[in-house]
Order: structure tokens, then sequence, then C-alpha cells
């Protein structure tokens, strides 16, 4: 069964590091883009950014470039989301999705994580 | 990259149709086959139900379909059911530069 499995909840506080994790299974890879989406509470969908596992060729859409991190490990079939310091702000679910055809997103994201709940709070 | 507009709210009855808009510009649903929708209930990740303007991945019913006119991309689901009831969002691809923008979303009550 092709998956991706995401890191747990986490509550912290402004100004505090966070890596959140995304590991795919069932399929390789490292041929398939893989997006981070942001959902605000009541909100809705939002492009962070995308990442290649093969190369970790990274993109970022322009109101995240520079606020956040895209990384990935093929060797253990995980893709990050991080963040070095933390704000209120950034409060949110945050998914992890992969491309339906591996060598581009364009044809949409056919397999989700189950979502990361990301609370800052002082 | 402004998002894609859709309206706010749809509903029909059980059994009835309900077709959500997705209205971009021309840089990126008037430009492009590339837009997808993607179903997400409450507290769930979203699902893929139509890519490429109107193709259903496997396991989608035939009740959902996607066209696109200029610049303004629809859904439609038809035989409207229970389940039907979520949230929807469109999303195009808008160069390589701008691999995806996403529709402000539609919640759709079935009455």
């Amino acid at each position: 069964e092709v998956q991706l499995v995401q890191s747990g909840a986490e509550v912290k506080k402004p100004g505090e590091s966070l890596k959140i994790s995304c590991k795919g299974s069932g399929y390789t890879f490292t041929t398939y883009w893989i997006g981070w989406v942001r959902q605000m509470p009541g909100k809705g969908l939002e492009w962070m950014g995308i990442i290649y596992p093969g190369d970790s060729d990274a993109t970022y859409s322009p109101s995240f470039q520079g606020q956040v991190t895209i990384s990935a490990d093929k060797s253990i079939s995980t893709a990050y989301l991080q963040w070095s310091s933390l704000k209120a702000s950034d409060t949110a679910m945050y998914y992890c999705a992969r491309a339906a055809v591996g060598s581009s997103v364009r044809y949409g994201m056919d397999v989700w994580g189950q979502g990361t709940t990301v609370t800052v709070s002082s | 990259q402004s998002a894609l507009t859709q309206p706010p709210s749809a509903s029909g009855s059980p059994g009835q149709s309900v077709t959500i808009s997705c209205t971009g510009t021309s840089s990126d649903v008037g430009v492009y086959n590339y837009v997808s929708w993607y179903q997400q209930h409450p507290g769930k990740a979203p699902k893929l139900m139509i890519y490429e303007v109107s193709k259903r991945p496997s396991g989608v019913p035939d009740r959902f379909s996607g066209s696109k006119s200029g610049n303004t991309a629809s859904l439609t689901v038809s035989g409207l059911q229970a389940e039907d009831e979520a949230d929807y969002y469109c999303n195009s691809y808008a160069g390589s530069n701008n691999w995806g923008v996403f529709g402000t979303g539609t919640k759709v009550t079935v009455l």
C-alpha cells in the first residue's frame, strides 16, 4: 500500500525550532515529487513548497520562501519541513502529499499524509 | 500568485446536481489544462477527485465530473449523496516557477 505517514502533533513556544517528517512507503520514494501544504484553523489549503527526493531539488512558494526549509533523506524515504524560529501564526495543520505522476506535480497529488498539527503558544 | 476564486458555499438535495466554479486567470486556469479538484471532509486529509480538468483517479465515482471554459474550471457532482458533503478545493498549475495555486474552497451542503 502506498502511503505517507507524518510525525505526531507538536506544541511549541514562539521562537523554538521544529522539524516535522513525512515518511513514504509502498513506492519508489526518490522518483515522486512531495509537496507540503498548510491549512490554518478554519481556513483553506496553501502550497508551501515541493521537493524531489531523488536530488533534493526544492522550490518554495513566495509566501514561505525564507520562512521554512524543506528537505529529504532518501535513505530513509522521509521528507521534512522545518522552522528555525516559530511564530504563533505558524499554528496550523500541515500536510505532505505525493505527486500523482512522479515527474511533475501538475497532474495533482494523489496520496496525502494524515497531517501534523502544530500549535505555537506561549 | 493569488488564490483561485470559488464560491464559499453550494448546496443541493440528495439526488440533485451541484456545480462549483473555480475562476483563475490567463496565467493559470486559462492557459493550462492542469486543473485538479480535492475533496476534504472535516478533520481529514484532502482527496484527489479530478485531475487534468476532467480525469478521475481510480475509485472516484463517475458522479464527479470536471470541465473548463476560458479562465473558469468547474466541478459537477451529480446524484448528490450525503457523503458528498465536504469542502472542495480546485488547484491549477501555473508554470514551472509556479507549480500550483489552490482555490479559496467551497463548502458543499447536502440538504
